[in-house]
């Protein structure tokens, strides 16, 4: 029951580029910044994105992100197989007055 | 280098209650607050709430009100998340993160709800 959605699937071949949708509403990414992380298989989740568009250290820029209104996006160029994960977009909400994750989409490296 | 170690696996017992720590290294750990999140077997990530470590001032996921409580104890650098009355649908990994972002993440702390 996530206030975030994303879609459950991505795929691409090594090289491609893959975008990741994140919608949501008024009072969470229309009002606040969104964050991304990446979780690999049996790990613990990893900052990937900050306030919308920054990439911490570290975090090779392949990876971007950007926001619209009410959405949300994720983007890998030059799509590696390291990069087969879960990921998550995640914003404060201000009517729940909590933070919220997206129901996470599945990148496979085809 | 920043660290959060979260405290070993646990087995509960419906009702029971459950107290995972997470130990802060290389940072001024009252200068950051500590999330907690959790992840049920094949699902998704969910924010069960936020305590700040420089005055202990709590925010908590509105669905988990009551049944958690988030406390610090400064002069160890460790946060601790307690979560009472247990039941099967708490079976999840629990993860600490440095404040509201998580920039850092502990390892997991697996806790296990069965009779």
């Amino acid at each position: 029951q996530s206030v975030l959605t994303q879609p459950p699937s991505a795929s691409g071949t090594p090289g491609q580029r893959v975008t990741i949708s994140c919608s949501g509403s008024s009072s969470n990414i229309g009002s606040n910044t969104v964050n991304w992380y990446q979780q690999l298989p049996g790990t613990a989740p990893k900052l990937l994105i900050y306030n919308n568009n920054q990439r911490p250290s570290g975090v090779p820029d392949r990876f971007s992100g950007s926001k619209s209104g009410t959405s949300a996006s994720l983007a890998i160029s030059g799509l590696q197989s390291e990069d087969d994960a879960d990921y998550y977009c995640a914003a404060w909400d201000d009517s729940l007055n909590g933070y919220v994750f997206g129901t996470g989409t599945k990148v496979t490296v085809l | 280098q920043v660290q959060l170690v979260q405290s070993g696996a646990e087995v509960k017992k419906p009702g029971a209650s459950v107290k995972v720590s997470c130990k802060a290294s290389g940072y001024t750990f009252t200068s950051y607050g500590i999330s907690w999140v959790r992840q049920a077997p094949g699902q998704g990530l969910e924010w069960m709430g936020w305590i700040s470590a420089y005055n202990g001032n709590t925010n908590y996921a509105q669905k988990l009100q009551g049944r958690v409580t988030m406390t610090t104890d400064t002069s160890t650098s460790t946060a601790y998340m307690e979560l009472r009355s247990l039941r099967s649908d708490d079976t999840a990994v629990y993860y600490c993160g440095r404040d509201y972002v998580s920039d850092y993440w502990g390892q997991g702390t697996l806790v296990t709800v069965s009779s």
